[in-house]
């Protein structure tokens, strides 16, 4: 159980266009998703908390307008990276909890496989 | 959130326990201690939470002080496969959010 997936794992695009990153929770419902991207060799960076059907809380230093979230549903996160660049290639990993089920002091998240972003 | 601080990377052979200890001089009455686990190219897996003493899973051990600025993972009996980046992470118990932010890990290599 507790199994969260990423699609695509792997994009390509060029500089200036838009590339959506979906992150879904198979068999539970995530009543918080988180956003992550990885640089090689460094740690994961937080960038943001997304809470089913309200607005995404984006870290300090994130931009809410390039980097859209959207939690449409229990199930469903989406990260859309708006006007990308070269800067903007990493690994963004997803992952998702629910409180309800671990318990409110459970730090146990469920991580997708990542999505590793090239652009051009 | 408490900083934590980890050794970069330490080795290790097949067979033997490897220890990892984390320091969090400034963890919180409140505060949870959670370790991960990363393999190159996916994303992190979790493998233990304790707030004091000793915590087992059938994975790995935490052990955790008295004072609770550190606690140490304790791995039995490695494998290569258990080659990986090790995060420890402090967390607010008091969130609501369960956020996590990682450090730098540690990369434990297990040798054959």
């Amino acid at each position: 159980g507790a199994v969260v997936s990423q699609h695509p794992s792997r994009v390509i695009c060029k500089s200036g266009t838009s590339v959506k990153i979906e992150c879904r929770s198979l068999d539970f419902q995530a009543t918080t998703m988180f956003w992550y991207r990885q640089f090689p060799k460094q740690s994961l960076m937080l960038m943001a908390t997304s809470n089913e059907g309200s607005k995404a809380t984006y870290e300090q230093g994130v931009e809410k307008d390039k980097f859209l979230i959207n939690h449409a549903s229990l199930t469903l996160s989406t990260l859309t990276v708006t006007s990308a660049h070269p800067e903007d290639s990493s690994f963004y990993i997803c992952s998702a909890t629910n409180q309800r089920r671990t318990g409110t002091h459970s730090y146990e998240q469920y991580f997708g496989p990542g999505t590793r972003l090239t652009v051009t | 959130l408490a900083k934590t601080t980890q050794p970069i990377s330490m080795d290790s052979y097949e067979g033997q326990e490897v220890n990892i200890t984390c320091s969090h001089n400034n963890i919180a009455t409140n505060d949870y201690i959670t370790w991960y686990q990363q393999f190159p190219s996916q994303g992190p897996r979790f493998i233990i939470q304790g707030y004091k003493t000793k915590v087992t899973n059938e994975v790995a051990s935490l052990f955790i002080p008295a004072d609770r600025k550190s606690s140490t993972l304790s791995l039995p009996r490695v494998s290569l496969s258990d080659t990986a980046v090790y995060y420890c992470l402090v967390g607010e118990g008091s969130s609501n959010t369960g956020k996590l932010i990682f450090g730098q890990g540690t990369t434990l290599q297990v040798k054959p």
